[in-house]
């Protein structure tokens, strides 16, 4: 495997199910990010890991649950999601440096919630 | 912050014409600026960067950014439009660890 991955590459579940989404990255970066992709919205960056650490969190619900075990695996744990939550959802990678930091990006986890 | 702006959320272009996908900036310190491109069903693929030097990047695909500090743009280039080009375009600038995403510009090619 090369790049980035997500599994599963989609997913239902009802709003009272409990589901992870998983990200590998082959690229020996430190740097992860959840994204949420909606349909007619902007990209929506969700969290921030560097060096295994949650750097950022931008007020995302607490419904939603990342985890970091090591620089490779990066999970999105949903638990209790609403309608408004289907969407797709991107991971990213990159390492970081002074200066830009191009981000590698996975293809994504189509989720309909129902 | 650092913020993206596209103008024209809809671009449609004949098949080997010229593509034009309008990027401005702002930002407060020299920017680290970047295209990406998303197809149906897919994550974002880069496809360019600027970070320091030469004004004029070339990327994958034939596409290549200017970047004019001066009218603080960086838009996206490509002389002959191809089908498979037909794509949603995302520009997007550096803020620290993260990188702050324009809307989204998609490129319709027609035949």
């Amino acid at each position: 495997e090369t790049g980035v991955t997500q599994t599963p590459r989609h997913l239902v579940m009802g709003m009272t199910n409990k589901k992870s989404l998983k990200c590998e990255q082959h690229l020996g970066h430190n740097a992860m990010y959840w994204y949420k992709q909606s349909a007619k919205k902007p990209l929506e960056l969700m969290f921030v890991y560097s060096l295994e650490e949650r750097v950022e969190n931008n007020s995302v619900p607490s419904r939603f649950s990342p985890e970091c075990p090591n620089s490779s695996h990066l999970f999105l744990h949903l638990h209790t999601l609403q309608p408004e939550d289907s969407a797709l959802y991107l991971c990213a990678s990159s390492q970081e440096e002074q200066g830009g930091n191009e981000q590698y990006f996975g293809p994504g986890t189509r989720l309909t919630v129902t | 912050a650092q913020s993206v702006t596209q103008l024209g959320s809809h671009v449609s272009v004949s098949e080997g014409a010229l593509v034009l996908l309008r990027c401005n900036y702002s930002s407060s310190v020299p920017p680290y600026l970047f295209w990406y491109v998303q197809y149906p069903n897919q994550g974002l693929q880069l496809l360019l960067k600027y970070t320091t030097g030469a004004t004029l990047v070339k990327g994958i695909n034939g596409f290549e950014a200017e970047f004019k500090k001066s009218e603080t743009s960086f838009h996206l280039t490509k002389p002959s439009a191809h089908m498979s080009d037909a794509a949603e375009y995302f520009c997007a600038v550096s803020d620290g660890n993260k990188l702050v995403f324009g809307a989204g510009t998609i490129l319709r090619v027609k035949s």
